[in-house]
């Protein structure tokens, strides 16, 4: 079993549109997690930390299920800029492991 | 966050020879790098974890004479990709480690082997 699934989509939505993203672990013992974001040929940069308690930066909202090891991202009023793969990435002793990414395709 | 440079950014080699891509960690001092691959729509493989002054730990699969890591300083870490073949291109990413709990990632090498 994957260390950390995702679906790949590709989602593709309209401006403006809610879309939300799920992501599975398999080691309970996972520490710290967190949604990257990957442009086109360029590395992954961070998006947000995500917390048991949840969390909101902007349009992004982020949370943790420890209990059902699932990570969620959700994203509201989408911008064209939002298109691009997001990774979950799960770091389980020192290691972090990805996911494959999810893309997401904003369409005008 | 954390600033690191690596380079080149894109290279196109011929078969058999071989190509150095060079990670800084410009503002910190790195204990640990991670060595990542990723091909296309997949997500990023880990070849090699290396501390500085020792010899790379490889991931089962990749071959450590095929893939020469140094890290020689807490600054510095180099992947040269030996003898290359067409199959090895991919993008390479390093990921310097400083402690914390969040990745940083050098800009990647896009490796093409024609």
């Amino acid at each position: 079993r994957k260390e950390v699934e995702q679906d790949p989509g590709p989602f593709n939505v309209p401006e403006g549109a809610t879309v939300a993203f799920n992501c599975t672990y398999s080691n309970s013992a996972s520490q710290s997690f967190f949604w990257y974001r990957q442009d086109c040929r360029k590395e992954p940069k961070l998006l947000m930390s995500v917390y048991s308690s949840g969390n909101e930066d902007g349009r992004f909202t982020a949370q943790l299920n420890r209990a059902s090891q699932y990570i969620s991202l959700l994203i509201r009023d989408s911008k064209l800029s939002d298109s691009a793969t997001y990774l979950c990435v799960v770091n389980t002793g020192n290691q972090f492991y990805f996911g494959t990414g999810t893309s997401l395709t904003v369409i005008p | 966050g954390a600033v690191v440079s690596q380079h080149p950014s894109r290279v196109i080699c011929k078969s058999g020879t071989s190509v150095k891509i060079e990670c800084r960690s410009l503002d910190f001092q790195a204990t640990t790098m991670f060595w990542y691959r990723q091909f296309p729509k997949q997500s990023l493989m880990l070849m090699a974890t290396s501390n500085e002054g020792s010899k790379a730990t490889y991931e089962q699969g990749v071959e450590k004479d095929k893939f020469l890591i140094n890290h020689a300083s807490l600054t510095l870490s180099t992947l040269t990709v030996t003898s290359a073949h067409p199959e090895d291109s991919s993008f390479y990413i390093c990921s310097p480690r400083r402690g914390g709990t969040e990745a940083f990632f050098g800009q990647g090498t896009r490796l093409t082997v024609v």
